[in-house]
């Protein structure tokens, strides 16, 4: 079935420490997304992708980093610098940037040990 | 910039009763999108619904429908013969040119 796999599930970060979140998608999709949700908030945008090789920050890219390499991965980094990095992420992925809807992925919630 | 506004951070409904979650929006752009996420406790974020700007029905996707009134700048969200499975959060967001703006949702609670 074609859909959208991230992982891990839960991931736990010390101090200090990049981890990377890892999002795949089969649907052929162009354009890629990554959102970060605090508990009982909406979604907000960190950074996005048109096309292979292209990215644009979001609302609150600062402390977050991405690549876009392949068509199907969009992994998100999160640094040392993004204080308060426990929260939940969700990736999305849409036909193009101008066609919706987004379809998302099961999300990875982060937490800081 | 686009603005969502979801007043109702939470909603009760009997089973097989009809509720509206309610969605306010601000945008200067001409053409836009209004969507419906639900959100069940695991997390995922599941599509409900579509309407366009510029399209002239409301939508309807089975027990969901669209109440758009575009001179009130609103889009709540019908669901009609709730079903237990229906316990969720609920968003609104909207498409500008290239983005969804969310809203920061509503809990509906189905009760039996």
């Amino acid at each position: 079935d074609g859909g959208i796999t991230q992982s891990p599930k839960y991931l736990f970060r010390k101090e200090g420490q990049n981890v990377t979140l890892s999002c795949e998608q089969n649907l052929n999709h162009d354009a890629m997304y990554w959102y970060r949700q605090d508990p009982g908030q909406g979604l907000r945008l960190i950074y996005y992708s048109q096309i292979v090789n292209d990215f644009q920050k979001g609302d609150i890219a600062e402390g977050y980093s991405v690549s876009r390499e392949k068509k199907e991965s969009f992994p998100l980094t999160v640094t040392s610098a993004q204080k308060n990095p426990t929260a939940f992420y969700l990736c999305a992925s849409s036909i193009s940037i101008t066609v919706q809807p987004q379809h998302f992925g099961d999300g990875t919630r982060l937490s800081i040990l | 910039a686009q603005k969502i506004t979801q007043t109702q951070p939470g909603m009760f409904v009997q089973e097989k009763e009809a509720v509206t979650l309610d969605c306010t929006y601000d945008t200067s752009d001409q053409s836009y999108g209004l969507f419906w996420y639900k959100q069940p406790s695991s997390g995922e974020m599941i599509f409900l619904i579509y309407q366009g700007s510029y399209d002239e029905q409301n939508a309807t996707e089975g027990r969901y429908s669209l109440n758009f009134q575009k001179a009130r700048k609103s889009a709540n969200l019908v669901i009609s013969a709730s079903q237990l499975g229906d316990s969720a959060m609920y968003f609104c967001a909207m498409r500008g040119y290239s983005t969804l703006t969310f809203g920061k949702g509503t809990m509906l609670l189905v009760s039996p």
